[in-house]
């Protein structure tokens, strides 16, 4: 079955550039998550869209912006990296009207960005 | 405030045994709760989940129990395999709020064979 894809799966920069990941929802998804997870550390909720808008938003910073296509592929642009960016970031999919008693969420395997 | 957290943060069991993962949340207004499983480079793969109006549910060799009294979940896992060796983080959600999932801390299971 078709799975969340994320690209790129690793990703080196130095500091002050930018970067951008890109996340591929399931077929006829049409909510998408951003998470950022630290070393050893829980994933935190960055931004969402459903139906290409914004629907929620947490701890993302002034420097990330985000946006969902019409292709409801998501991409997550991050400038001015710091090093504290450093991080594996998620997406996930889900499908709102489905997001009844089993509200999944389907986490990619994520992009590894190395801050340098 | 929205916060979920774990009592332990690591728990070591051998090959059979069963585990029993805990998780505290703080927020009376949550009435939904996911456990994730996390193995190392990979992305959160759902085990199970319960809504706030009940108090257990069964899956294939785990358990989910809800104590909404005193802001408990746990994850029980039956006949615990190496397989079950990863991070287990429970997470949050507030029906008819924001979408977000929070995430608590992980706990990391490790099964000695």
């Amino acid at each position: 079955a078709a799975g969340v894809i994320q690209s790129p799966r690793h990703l080196i920069k130095e500091k002050r550039e930018t970067a951008t990941l890109k996340c591929y929802p399931i077929p006829r998804h049409d909510t998408v998550y951003w998470y950022q997870q630290g070393p050893g550390q829980d994933p935190q909720f960055l931004i969402s869209f459903y139906e290409k808008m914004q629907s929620d938003k947490g701890s993302i910073p002034d420097r990330f912006s985000a946006q969902q296509f019409s292709d409801y592929h998501s991409e997550l642009n991050m400038s001015s990296l710091e090093l504290g960016d450093s991080a594996l970031y998620f997406c996930a999919s889900s499908l709102r009207e489905f997001r009844g008693p089993s509200g999944e969420l389907f986490f990619g395997e994520g992009s590894r960005l190395t801050v340098l | 405030g929205e916060s979920v957290g774990l009592h332990l943060p690591t728990l070591s069991v051998q090959e059979g045994d069963n585990s029993i993962i805990n998780c505290a949340y703080s927020n009376s207004a949550s009435d939904y709760f996911i456990w994730y499983k996390q193995e190392s480079g990979k992305g959160p793969q759902f085990i199970i989940d319960i809504r706030s109006n009940m108090d257990k549910r069964q899956g294939q060799r785990v358990t989910v129990l809800l104590n909404k009294t005193v802001k408990h979940l746990s994850l029980q896992i039956a006949a615990t395999q190496p397989g079950d060796s990863a991070v287990y983080f429970c997470a949050e959600n507030i029906r008819g709020g924001s979408e977000k999932l929070v995430f608590g801390k992980g706990t990391k299971l490790t099964v000695n064979p």
